[in-house]
């Protein structure tokens, strides 16, 4: 247990769809970061956010989105979704002030048919 | 952006026997971490190292930052250390780790 929750672990999408993606962490975890690993690939880096703004963003485009809420949890939104977006998707968060050491949670497995 | 490079792509080996996991990468970082990620896809940091060593246990780490490598040592290795090793520098000034592929673990009994 790493304190980082996500949700829902498990799901199934059509082509073209939307789908929300959500993680929440333990107290004074500020920043939240998302990453998408691909089957059999690293983990890649999709975005950060740092006080509700996002502060970094990887090589993905605009269908995929985020939002951080004043309690520091925060979701990942794709729009329009793509075959190609089934992965597993993380969600990392850094504590306020402390060593930059990121915290995974267990991640949201999207298969999109 | 920054390059990683890591290697095994796959190593198996008997309960016991020990083993080092290798992880270069093309540019300066102001932060490493190695990751262990579990069947279920659980990915647990093992050690936060930027520079210099660290042991836990049965496993250490040593970075070499001016030469731009990190190595993972495992030490008498256990069926629960199977799954898959990464490395994941970040560069100064950026805001995303960078992973490598992995080094893919398997301990038989």
């Amino acid at each position: 247990e790493t304190g980082v929750t996500q949700s829902p672990t498990h799901l199934i999408k059509t082509r073209g769809q939307q789908v929300t993606l959500r993680c929440s962490s333990q107290s004074g975890h500020n920043t939240v970061s998302w990453y998408q690993q691909a089957l059999g690939q690293g983990p890649q880096f999709i975005f950060q956010y740092y006080r509700e703004e996002e502060n970094g963003r990887g090589n993905f485009p605009p269908r995929f989105s985020g939002l951080q809420f004043p309690n520091y949890s925060s979701e990942l939104n794709v729009n329009a979704l793509e075959l190609d977006d089934s992965a597993l998707y993380l969600c990392a968060t850094k504590p306020r002030g402390g060593a930059n050491v990121l915290t995974f949670g267990a991640g949201s497995r999207l298969t999109v048919l | 952006g920054i390059q990683v490079e890591q290697s095994p792509p796959d190593l198996i080996l008997q309960e016991g026997a020990n083993s080092t996991l290798r992880c270069n990468f093309s540019d300066s970082v102001n932060n490493l971490q190695w990751f262990h990620q579990n069947p279920w896809g659980q990915l647990i940091n093992l050690f936060y190292i930027p520079s210099g060593t660290k042991q836990n246990g049965r496993l250490s780490a040593t970075t070499v930052a001016t030469e731009r490598y990190s190595l993972l040592y495992i030490s008498s290795s256990q069926t629960t250390d199977s799954g898959v090793y990464f490395c994941a520098p970040r560069k100064g000034g950026s805001e995303k780790l960078v992973f490598g592929k992995g080094t893919k673990l398997t301990v038989n009994p």
